[in-house]
């Protein structure tokens, strides 16, 4: 299994561009989600999914949409990129809630000029 | 989701146990109790997790308190990739996704 697999790697925007982060698993979850970290910070949660065609808001939503059309994709998008969105991106996955191990992707550094 | 209060950070010896500390005293009873940990540059990963009793496994041990409201994650013997940002996430069946704090940032000397 390749686990949760994130691209790309390294991004940079200028403000005003849009881009789509990818995030995809292959152990079959049911639940996926995204998450910024700043510097210095902990994670915060922007959006999450319990399966294909659900999509819920998380702590900081503003400025992304997601959309869960299969049970492996999750991609976020950046519908107009700005300085605040300049972060690390990373994309989880888990069979569930509650018992269940959390699997995280290795990240997207994204910049935003 | 409960909140959690851990020490902003600690420093530990390498080959000596550690002993991180979580409070958790408005967890309610189907609440899990998890640890993941961040290396520098990389995603967290998950260390354990429990929900009353105690739990070990390769990477470390979870000692739960009997009322719930603490937990202590127990590295028997700190190695310099034990460095990292440790983190204690109270998790419910009906919850969304891991709400993160800002963890406990264990340092290890050689």
């Amino acid at each position: 299994n390749a686990g949760v697999t994130q691209t790309p790697k390294f991004q940079v925007l200028k403000t005003g561009q849009s881009m789509t982060l990818q995030c995809a698993q292959d152990m079959n979850h049911e639940y996926m989600s995204w998450y910024r970290q700043d510097p210095g910070m902990g994670l915060r949660l922007i959006h999450y999914s319990v399966g294909a065609g659900i999509t819920d808001q998380g702590e900081v939503p503003n400025g992304y949409n997601v959309s869960r059309s299969t049970t492996e994709d999750f991609p976020l998008r950046l519908l107009s990129a700005a300085p605040s969105q300049t972060s690390v991106y990373f994309c989880a996955s888990s069979s569930g809630t509650g018992t269940y191990e959390q699997y995280f992707g290795p990240g997207t550094r994204l910049t935003v000029t | 989701d409960a909140k959690t209060t851990q020490p902003n950070s600690m420093e530990s010896n390498e080959e000596e146990p550690v002993h991180l500390p979580c409070n958790h005293s408005t967890i309610s009873g189907t609440d899990y109790i998890h640890w993941y940990r961040q290396l520098p540059s990389q995603g967290p990963e998950y260390v354990i997790h429990g929900l009353t009793s105690n739990v070990n496994n390769r990477m470390a041990s979870l000692a739960i308190a009997e009322d719930r409201k603490s937990s202590t994650l127990i590295l028997h013997r700190a190695t310099l990739r034990d460095a990292a940002v440790y983190y204690c996430i109270v998790y419910n069946q009906a919850g969304t996704a891991l709400i993160f704090g800002k963890g406990t940032t264990l340092s290890v000397s050689s």
